[in-house]
């Protein structure tokens, strides 16, 4: 089966950096994707990767190796108003996307 | 605005009933996806449609269905509608089908729909 993997749920403190990590086990790969979602609200697209390495916007990076299944999306200068919910979507053979449950960050004064 | 459009934003209604919720994709998109969220929990794929044409499927229950109209618009129909039901629904858009590039969703606000 397809599978995503990203932890439930973190907690960081304002000003601090947070990585939040997303394995995934699929049926091919064709890019891997993260979006940002308020309560409540709609995602929000983030980032895109399909080549290993590290994408850089901002205040945001994304970082993925396809040989482990493995990437990252790590976010600097944390501010009250990231706190929100990071979703981690992959594109499988069928170019179907697969979602994550979403890591919930909470971020602390 | 993301320029996708849902509507109703919000829907309350009784068990045993049925609803039609509309999407209108970004001006340019030709690609619609439905998406449900029960509360807290991740985003469940439903259906696409591309230029009007189904093109995949996802959980979407046989009580479920939609379609995609010429102008792009887009309608998922709930019917015998359950107490589960009730979550929100995004629909989202994009430009191409499945291959074209990064191929990157853009969600409406969503309509929640509350059974009673």
């Amino acid at each position: 089966g397809q599978n995503i993997d990203q932890p439930t749920e973190m907690t960081a403190t304002e000003g601090a950096i947070v990585q939040i990590n997303c394995t995934y086990q699929t049926s091919g790969f064709n890019g891997l994707f993260w979006y940002q979602q308020h309560a409540g609200e709609a995602p929000t697209f983030l980032s895109y990767n399909v080549l290993d390495g590290l994408e850089e916007k901002g205040r945001f990076s994304s970082f993925l190796s396809r040989s482990k299944g493995y990437s990252y999306l790590l976010l600097k200068e944390l501010q009250m108003k990231d706190s929100a919910s990071y979703l981690c979507a992959v594109r499988d053979s069928n170019y179907q996307l697969i979602w994550g449950a979403g890591t919930k960050l909470i971020i602390k004064p | 605005d993301s320029g996708v459009t849902q509507t109703p934003k919000h829907l309350i209604t009784a068990t045993g009933q049925r609803v039609t919720l509309r999407c209108s994709p970004r001006s340019g998109d030709l690609s619609v996806y439905w998406y449900q969220q029960s509360l807290d929990q991740g985003l469940q794929f439903l259906i696409h449609y591309y230029n009007g044409e189904e093109r995949a499927k996802g959980n979407i229950l046989e009580r479920f269905s939609a379609q995609q109209f010429p102008d792009l618009h887009s309608e998922l129909n709930l019917s015998s509608l359950e107490l589960g039901d009730s979550a929100l629904y995004f629909c989202a858009s994009s430009v191409g089908s499945l291959f074209s590039g990064a191929n990157v969703l853009t969600f409406g606000a969503g309509s929640r729909l509350t059974v009673l």
